[in-house]
């Protein structure tokens, strides 16, 4: 099946640093991929939309500005959180459409947990 | 009202139960309908697709309802190992692609 790589797995930084996580689709070609946050004993929440080759769709109540997303190729989307504080500390998800004909599945990176201190 | 809503749980059963979770989804224009686990600080994996002919695979069975928009996931024969939180998922194209997940239902399966 489809594989979703999602990097890094872990992350501890500082408050005020800023973190870049990684999600590739390792063996097809995703024109979206989505991101998603996932706090403790609660759902997914999807942050935003990323769109190969334009500007990312942010759910209502994430910040564009604060939450950076590129996804300058079909295999390759990042998001980079900036000026990371410990209310950002979370469990982030990636996920990537494939599209076979008619079906369309969705694939998950294994995610990342980001501690801010 | 939320636009996919789910059993709040969580569902204690013991072994060997069958267990049943139910979804409701708000938006008529949902177009395809997925049941996925997910283990506690894992991704989610995709379970299997709903379709409205019913689908089973092995102690698996899952049902669509369009006219009702209601979808069910039963396991049978339940296994320590089906301990997980089993998510509802529905896509929607409304002018672009959107995956709406449902909070999830939590199921423990004791000896």
């Amino acid at each position: 099946g489809a594989v979703v790589s999602q990097h890094p797995s872990r992350v501890i930084c500082k408050s005020g640093t800023s973190v870049k996580i990684e999600c590739r689709s390792l063996d097809f070609q995703a024109t979206t991929m989505f991101w998603y946050r996932q706090f403790p004993k609660q759902s997914l929440m999807l942050m935003a939309t990323s769109n190969e080759g334009s500007k990312a769709t942010y759910e209502q109540g994430v910040e564009k500005d604060k939450f950076l997303i590129n996804h300058a190729s079909l295999t390759l989307s990042t998001l980079t959180v900036t000026s990371a504080h410990p209310e950002d500390s979370s469990f982030y998800i990636c996920s990537a459409r494939e599209r076979t004909g008619a079906n369309e599945k969705l694939f998950f990176g294994s995610g990342t947990q980001l501690s801010v201190l | 009202r939320k636009e996919v809503e789910q059993d709040p749980g969580p569902f204690n059963v013991p072994e060997g139960a069958t267990v049943a979770f139910n979804c409701t989804y708000s938006n008529s224009a949902s177009q395809s309908f997925f049941w996925y686990r997910q283990d506690c600080r894992k991704e989610p994996k995709l379970l299997m697709s709903v379709y409205s002919s019913g689908n089973e695979d092995g102690r698996f069975t899952a049902q669509l309802n369009r006219a009702s928009q209601y979808i069910s996931l039963l396991i049978r024969d339940s296994k320590l190992s089906d301990s997980a939180t089993y998510l509802c998922v529905v896509n929607l194209n409304t002018g672009g692609f959107k995956t709406i997940f449902g909070a999830g239902t939590r199921l423990f399966v004791k000896a």
